[in-house]
This record gives C-alpha cells, sequence and structure tokens, in this order.
C-alpha cells in the first residue's frame, strides 16, 4: 500500500467549476500535511499546508481528517490558470524535513 | 521567497558515463537538501538527505556508491550520478530547506542513451 495515495484523474472541469481532490496517508504517525502544485515539468510549488481545524486561503481550502487519515482540497470557481497536478504531502515529523508525496491529480480546467 | 537553482537544467548522456547535477540556494545557507528523483506519472521519491559537512543520508534503495552526494557549502549540494544506465533516466529535484521549509529547485532532466 503506498503511503500517500491520490486519485490520479484526470478531472477535467470547465472554467468556474468546484471541484475537490481527496488523498488518504498511511502512516498514522504523520504530523504535517501539505498540498503542492506542479505544473508539467517543473518543480512542485507549495499551494498551502493543511490544519486539523480547516483552513482556507483565497479560492482555497484544505481539511485533515486524523481520524480517518484523509486529506482535501477544495478548488471553488476554477480558472484556466488551476491546470496542473496537485501533490498531497505528508511528514512525520513536526517540521518540514522528509516529504512523503503522492502520485498527484491532474486537474485540466477547460473554457 | 528563498530560491534556488539547479544546473544543468538538461542534460542527456552516454550509457556508462558520469554526471553531475548542482543544487544552489542562492539567497540563504542550507544546512540541509534533499534529492529526489520522478519518474513519469510517479511521485517525487526522496532519494537522500544532504547534510553540510558530513555523510548524507540515503534513502532504502537507493546505492549510495551510485549517487554520490557532497554538500561542501551552505549553498551547494551536488548528486552524481556514477556509470549511468538508461533507468537512470528521470527528472532528478533538489530542494533546500530554509526556515522549516523547503523550497525546491526547478529539477534536472536526465537522459542517459
Amino acid at each position: 500500500r503506498k503511503e500517500v495515495e491520490q486519485d490520479p484523474g484526470p478531472f477535467n472541469v470547465p472554467e468556474g467549476a468546484t471541484v475537490a481532490f481527496n488523498c488518504t496517508y498511511s502512516n498514522s504517525a504523520s504530523q504535517s500535511f501539505f498540498w503542492y502544485r506542479q505544473d508539467c515539468r517543473k518543480e512542485p510549488k507549495l499551494l498551502m499546508s493543511v490544519y486539523s481545524s480547516g483552513n482556507e486561503d483565497g479560492r482555497f481550502t484544505a481539511q485533515l481528517n486524523r481520524a480517518s487519515q484523509y486529506i482535501s482540497l477544495l478548488i471553488r470557481d476554477s480558472k484556466l490558470s488551476d491546470s496542473a497536478t496537485y501533490l498531497c504531502v505528508v511528514t512525520d515529523t513536526g517540521t518540514a524535513s522528509k516529504l512523503t508525496f503522492g502520485t498527484g491529480t491532474r486537474l485540466q480546467v477547460t473554457l | 521567497g528563498a530560491v534556488v537553482s539547479q544546473h544543468p537544467s538538461r542534460v542527456i548522456c552516454k550509457s556508462g558515463t558520469s554526471v553531475k547535477i548542482e543544487c544552489r540556494s542562492l539567497d540563504f545557507q542550507a544546512t540541509t537538501m534533499f534529492w529526489y528523483r520522478q519518474f513519469p506519472k510517479q511521485s517525487l521519491m526522496l532519494m537522500a538527505t544532504s547534510n553540510e559537512g558530513s555523510k548524507a543520508t540515503y534513502e532504502q534503495g537507493v546505492e549510495k556508491d551510485k549517487f554520490l552526494i557532497n554538500h561542501a557549502s551552505l549553498t551547494l549540494s551536488t548528486l552524481t550520478v556514477t556509470s549511468a544506465h538508461p533507468e537512470d533516466s528521470s527528472f532528478y529535484i533538489c530542494s533546500a530547506l530554509g526556515a522549516g521549509e523547503q523550497y525546491f529547485g526547478p529539477g534536472t532532466r536526465l537522459t542517459v542513451t
């Protein structure tokens, strides 16, 4: 079983739609959680950290359910520029040291 | 934000040769850097943790004699792929740890023919 699992997609959505991605992790000792965005043939870039209380950054909302070992990312009012692969990332320490990446979920936003 | 560079961005080499990839933190010092590898449609996999002034820590299954890591200064880590083979063709990405966050380099695409 993979440490971090994601639906690879692709998710094809029209501009303006709301889309949600899910991620599950196997290590119950995981402490920090993140969503990264990776464009084709580029390095990953931190989108947002994920907190137990849930957090929002503009059109992006992240949720964490420790009991179910489940993380989600909601994107509202999708833009063409949101097209990318979204990576779910966890660490097993309190700092962003050893990152474990999911395979990513590909999002394609269309006109 | 913090900037990390990698050189070269792309390299093609013949089977059996060695390739060196540089990772530099441009505007901060990084005692810890990481090397990842990403095959097509797969996740980034951590290869090793590079610590300035000491030996790198390799992940299980990564051959330390094949992937030589040197972190001789607080702003530079190098990864040398020795005796490269076609199966080593991949996207190699480094990151540098600064202020509790990892900053990623732009990656190096290695193709071994």
